[in-house]
């Protein structure tokens, strides 16, 4: 069964913290994304990769940036974590081509204190 | 820029009835694709439906099937024999066909009663 998995469920942390979140798949997808997920907002994008050592701004970039040394595994780092990144993160890979939808990891929690 | 739009933030549905999930979207493209994704309680979103927008032919997987109407710019998610696992989030989302990224609707919650 493919997957994606995201390192934490629940995580929390201080406020000014660097937080690290990790996503690994392992389907040999090209693209990979991070998504913050809010009620009322449904899901923003905030950082994509389409290949290694790639990376695009998403919508709503502000306070993050993400990683993507290998082609399985994307990373997004929150520099200095603020109270208003507290939010649902899910990450997502999919294959360059074709029309294939998003797979999904099951989301980490994040709550900044 | 092309936008999302779920204009019921929550519905209820008698088990084993059907029921419609609205989605509206604006484009200028003529070639994209579109989905209906559910979230249940456990958080793992999984992809229920796709529909290619060139293709007139609504999209079907078992009880649930999409109306696909390009001109009024409308997709919308009809769930029938509606059974309690069915109980979840639904986010519709779109596709440009020569991008990787998806915009998604704000989301549906879906309540099944017994």
């Amino acid at each position: 069964d493919v997957k994606v998995t995201q390192s934490s469920r629940y995580l929390v942390k201080r406020t000014g913290e660097k937080v690290f979140l990790e996503c690994v798949q392992d389907m040999d997808h090209e693209n990979m994304f991070w998504y913050r997920q809010d009620p009322g907002l449904g899901l923003r994008l905030i950082y994509f990769s389409y290949d290694v050592k790639m990376k695009e701004k998403g919508d709503i970039p502000e306070g993050y940036s993400v990683s993507r040394e290998k082609k399985e595994r994307f990373s997004l780092i929150l520099e200095s974590a603020s109270t208003n990144q507290t939010s649902m993160y899910l990450c997502a890979s999919s294959l360059r081509q074709g029309l294939g939808g998003y797979t999904f990891g099951s989301g980490t929690r994040l709550t900044v204190v | 820029a092309q936008t999302v739009t779920q204009s019921q933030p929550e519905m209820s549905v008698q088990e084993a009835e059907t029921v419609t999930l609205s989605c509206t979207y604006d484009t200028s493209e003529s070639d994209y694709y579109l989905f209906w994704y559910k979230q249940p309680p456990s958080r793992q979103m999984i992809l229920v439906i796709r529909q290619e927008a060139y293709k007139q032919q609504n999209a079907t997987e078992n009880r649930f099937s999409v109306n696909f109407q390009k001109a009024a710019k409308s997709f919308s998610l009809k769930i029938s024999d509606s059974q309690l696992g069915d109980a979840a989030m639904y986010f519709c989302a779109y596709r440009s066909s020569p991008t990787y990224k998806y915009i998604f609707g704000t989301g549906t919650r879906l309540k099944v009663l017994a």
